[in-house]
């Protein structure tokens, strides 16, 4: 049982273009979370939802908007992907905000 | 924000050392995690730890939150335990985000 899964995997694409990484959760969490870690291994939080609700919405560019249509999924949207988008994108949850946290296997998007 | 501060940077062991790696917090937190990615890129929730001491296997860590530190004890380990620590935690005042240290690179030879 994958208790907390994303697509793709694998996302490679070219400059400009728009995509989409899809979460799903089923522990039963009340919240989920976006990271991205770079190329240094960094791990940063991006986005965070409690009861499909945001709540955390770090210094994010406008072009990066997640979306959560139940307590389950949390999506994320990025428009006119850029190089320095590339990294790895991880999806998390936690029984509740600041709790012990769950990842994704992550998806590893590379902007060319 | 808080500063999360994490060593060693980069430790190599023998297969059936011990080590301990320390994560320092510029200011009090709550929710103190611990992660391992493996080489595959998988992050693994080691322990919830936002005080005293846990352990799990070979695997323990103890927090000192009046301190301000947090420690993991890797015993006898094994190859398996090859990837990265790190460990996480949230600035008191409820912003509700961890904060990641930047990690602690651990080799185990065979």
């Amino acid at each position: 049982d994958t208790a907390v899964s994303q697509t793709p995997k694998y996302l490679v694409t070219q400059m400009g273009n728009d995509k989409s990484i899809k979460c799903e959760q089923n522990l039963g969490h009340d919240t989920m979370y976006w990271y991205k870690q770079d190329s240094k291994k960094f791990l940063k939080i991006m986005f965070s939802y409690n009861n499909k609700e945001l709540i955390i919405n770090e210094t994010v560019p406008n072009r990066f908007s997640p979306k959560s249509p139940d307590k389950a999924h949390l999506n994320l949207h990025i428009n006119s992907l850029e190089l320095g988008d590339s990294a790895v994108y991880f999806c998390a949850s936690s029984p509740g905000p600041g709790l012990a946290s769950h990842f994704g296997p992550g998806t590893r998007l590379t902007v060319l | 924000g808080i500063q999360v501060e994490q060593s060693p940077p980069d430790l190599i062991l023998q297969e059936g050392a011990n080590s301990t790696l320390r994560c320092n917090f510029s200011d009090s937190v709550n929710n103190l995690q611990w992660f391992h990615q493996n080489p595959w890129g998988q992050l693994i929730n080691l322990f919830y730890i936002p005080s005293g001491t846990k352990q799990n296997g070979r695997l323990s860590a103890t927090t000192v939150a009046t301190e301000r530190y947090s420690l993991l004890y890797i015993s006898s380990s094994q190859t398996t335990d090859s990837g990265v620590y790190f460990c996480a935690g949230e600035a008191q005042g409820g912003s509700e985000k961890l904060v990641f240290g930047k990690g602690t690179k651990l080799t185990v030879n065979p």
